[in-house]
C-alpha cells in the first residue's frame, strides 16, 4: 500500500509570494492533518480535514488555509509568505477523524514533508 | 506556551543498554500520549501510545510509562540498537482535540555500537 505522498518535496519562494502544497493520503484514509516543523520547535498543528470539512484548527494566522477534495487529497496554501514561514510542512493521514470516536486520536501516518524556504 | 516539553535535546547510549527518553506536559486535560520516531528526510513514524487510564504500555523493546500526578511520561528502549538512532517526539492529545496532536520539540537519540 502506498504511503502518504507530498509534493513538491522542496520549494523556494520569496517574501510576499503565495504557495500551495499538496498531500495525497493513504488509500482509504479520509482524514488529513497538516503540521509545521521549525528548528527548535516540535511539530505544530495547522488544521485537520475530514470529508472535505475542516474539523480542527491550530493557532496560525489566516494566511494559512487548506482544503480537501472528494478523493481525500488535500492542499494547504500560505499567502503573503514571511521569512518565518520557512519550515518543513508535514501532512498526516488517518482512517477517520479522531472526533468520530472516544478512544483517542486515530493513528496518523506522516508523509516525508515539503521543505519550504522563504527568501 | 509549550504544553509538551522534552527537556533533553539529545541522548547518547551504548548499544545493548537502556535508552530513557523523557517528556513533561502542563495541560492536565491531556488524556492520550504518543511517541513518534523520525529519521532524516522521512516523516515521523508512530511508535507507541498510552491512554491516561493506564500507567504502562509495552510493545516489544519499547515501553511507555505515564505518571499523571507528575505530568510526566517516559519511553524506555531495551535493548537499544544502532537502528534506533533517530529523533523521538512525544505528543499529547485530548479526546475533544480529535486528531490534533501537541508535540514536544524532540530528542535526538544516538545509539553507539
Amino acid at each position: 500500500k502506498a504511503g502518504v505522498t507530498q509534493t513538491p518535496r522542496y520549494l523556494i519562494k520569496t517574501r510576499g509570494q503565495q504557495v500551495t502544497l499538496s498531500c495525497s493520503p493513504i488509500s482509504g484514509h479520509r482524514s488529513v492533518s497538516w503540521y509545521q516543523q521549525t528548528p527548535g520547535q516540535g511539530l505544530q498543528f495547522l488544521f485537520e480535514y475530514f470529508s472535505e470539512t475542516q474539523r480542527n484548527k491550530g493557532n496560525f494566522p489566516g494566511r494559512f488555509s487548506g482544503r480537501q477534495f472528494s478523493n481525500s487529497r488535500s492542499e494547504m496554501n500560505v499567502s503573503t509568505l514571511e521569512l518565518g514561514d520557512s519550515a518543513l510542512y508535514l501532512c498526516a493521514s488517518s482512517l477517520r477523524s479522531g472526533l468520530a470516536g472516544a478512544k483517542g486520536p486515530e493513528t496518523q501516518y506522516f508523509g516525508p514533508g515539503t521543505r519550504l524556504l522563504v527568501l | 506556551d509549550q504544553q509538551v516539553k522534552q527537556n533533553s535535546p539529545s541522548l547518547s547510549v551504548q548499544e545493548g543498554r537502556i535508552s530513557i527518553l523523557n517528556c513533561d506536559y502542563t495541560n492536565s486535560m491531556f488524556d492520550y500520549f504518543l511517541w513518534y520516531k523520525k529519521y532524516p528526510a522521512e516523516g515521523p513514524t508512530f511508535l507507541i501510545s498510552i491512554s491516561s487510564i493506564k500507567d504502562k504500555n509495552e510493545d516489544g523493546r519499547f515501553t511507555v510509562f505515564l505518571n499523571k500526578s507528575a505530568k510526566h511520561l517516559s519511553l524506555h528502549i531495551v535493548p537499544s540498537q544502532p537502528g534506533d538512532s533517530a529523533v523521538y517526539f512525544c505528543a499529547a492529545s485530548h479526546m475533544e482535540y480529535g486528531n490534533k496532536l501537541v508535540f514536544g520539540a524532540g530528542t535526538i537519540l544516538r545509539v553507539k555500537s
